[in-house]
């Protein structure tokens, strides 16, 4: 049970920003939130992760509200090879991450 | 440092014969996991080692599956024997610490396919 919610897929034009939603209702207060993505034929790599704020990484930008029920992933300017499937993951504890379905990101040039 | 590394990178074998997957994780880093990946079922947790000591095994899907962790350079994923439904890819994760808050590096898989 990944315990959390993200659209099935996701279309952004190239250049463009892409913000990816995911939904965490049940989310506890030591959960963090973990984003990976899986580039065709390869394995999953990590994105970025938080806690309570908002982050910022050369990759990304990681949104979180404020009753932590909900997160955004920012890519700033989608480019082809951004083209993956995202996996938003909450994980609590000392615990491996577990994958759901994910969104499968398209990007159009 | 080269990564996690897993070998081979594409295994096809027959129907009742043993497989061995192999991964290699970065060096210092005290977790280990084995993932597998179907279109139908995603990817699953199948096993994880922390300081080389397994601690959960529940994702195992059968008696026929056996993984080990001789050192803390090297693990084995073990099917035998194999069967048609274990084709998948497999992952091989290392992390640092636990995954709760760093970062987990997966190798490139090894596609397994059994006919």
């Amino acid at each position: 049970d990944a315990k959390t919610t993200q659209p099935n897929s996701m279309e952004s034009n190239e250049e463009e920003p892409v913000h990816l939603p995911c939904n965490h209702s049940t989310i506890s207060g030591t959960d963090y939130i973990h984003w990976y993505r899986q580039l065709p034929s390869q394995g999953p790599e990590y994105v970025i992760h938080g806690l309570t704020s908002n982050v910022n990484n050369r990759m990304a930008s990681l949104a979180i509200a404020e009753d932590r029920k909900s997160s955004t992933l920012i890519l700033h300017r989608a480019t082809l090879r951004d083209a993956a499937v995202y996996y938003c993951i909450r994980n609590s504890g000392n615990t491996p991450l577990v994958f759901g379905k994910g969104t499968r990101l398209s990007v159009i040039a | 440092d080269a990564g996690v590394i897993q070998s081979p990178r594409h295994e096809v074998t027959e129907m009742g014969q043993e497989v061995t997957l192999r991964c290699k994780p970065i060096s210092g880093h005290n977790s280990l996991f084995w993932y597998r990946q179907t279109m139908m079922r995603g990817l699953e947790l199948l096993i994880y080692f922390n300081n080389n000591v397994p601690i959960d095994d529940s994702g195992m899907p059968e008696d026929r599956f056996s993984a080990k962790m001789p050192n803390a350079s090297f693990s084995t994923l073990k099917i035998q024997p194999s069967e048609p439904r274990d084709s998948a890819v497999y992952f091989c994760a290392s992390s640092e610490t636990g995954p709760m808050n760093t970062e987990a590096f997966f190798g490139q898989g090894t596609r397994l396919t059994v006919v």
